[in-house]
């Protein structure tokens, strides 16, 4: 298994322009979320799935689209990219339970941003 | 709302002593908690986690966690540290049944030879 895979590894962009970060699990977890991690303030949730079709979000989702059309991948687009959008951004995935919620959650490599 | 405070934004310990890291934490309902290490450039890995049962966990590379719920505590301890055990570390929280996961803000540690 691969894992959770993210693409690219490092991207820089623009003001203004737009990108689609890419994420992929090949564990069949029905859950995915996305973070972005900036300095003094860990991980912040953008938007999160829990399954095909369902999509929600999270502490930050302004600035930010999700979809999640196959069980495997689900993409974090930047329609209109801003310099505050520089971060490091995770995807991680986990098996959902029928009464516990979640289970534990695990992380890709990451994608280092940086918007002009 | 969830929130997690983790109060300590390094800590420092020499080789062979233990370590403890703090974390507190706040949810209306039942806590789910964990703990997450990050080494340089690389995405989180989990280390542990509270979800009912025995208020001591016990987790990966020898790592332990108490859950205080009078206190609404989860510090991470281990005995005896390892220069290898120097990263970041996270404290996070889910309320049960729920999706949302909210991380502390992380803590450095590190472990001096």
């Amino acid at each position: 298994n691969a894992g959770v895979t993210q693409t690219p590894k490092f991207q820089v962009l623009k003001t203004g322009q737009s990108m689609t970060l890419q994420c992929a699990q090949d564990m069949n977890h029905e859950y995915m979320s996305w973070y972005r991690q900036d300095p003094g303030m860990g991980l912040r949730l953008i938007h999160y799935s829990v399954g095909a079709g369902i999509t929600d979000q999270g502490e930050v989702p302004n600035g930010y689209n999700v979809s999640r059309s196959t069980t495997e991948d689900f993409p974090l687009r930047l329609l209109s990219a801003a310099p505050s959008q520089t971060s490091v951004y995770f995807c991680a995935s986990s098996q959902t339970t029928g009464t516990s919620g979640l289970e534990t959650q695990y992380f890709g490599p990451g994608t280092r941003l940086l918007v002009l | 709302a969830q929130s997690v405070a983790q109060p300590e934004d390094q800590v420092n310990v020499a080789e062979g002593n233990p370590l403890t890291v703090k974390c507190t934490y706040s949810v209306s309902g039942n806590p789910y908690l964990f703990w997450y290490v990050q080494y340089p450039n690389r995405g989180l890995q989990f280390l542990l986690k509270y979800i009912t049962g025995d208020n001591l966990v016990k987790g990966s590379y020898g790592f332990e966690a108490e859950f205080n719920k009078s206190q609404t505590s989860f510090h991470l301890k281990k005995p005896s540290a390892l220069v290898s055990d120097s990263a970041l570390y996270f404290c996070a929280v889910r309320e049960g049944g729920g999706f949302k996961t909210i991380f502390g803000a992380g803590t450095r540690l590190f472990v001096k030879a």
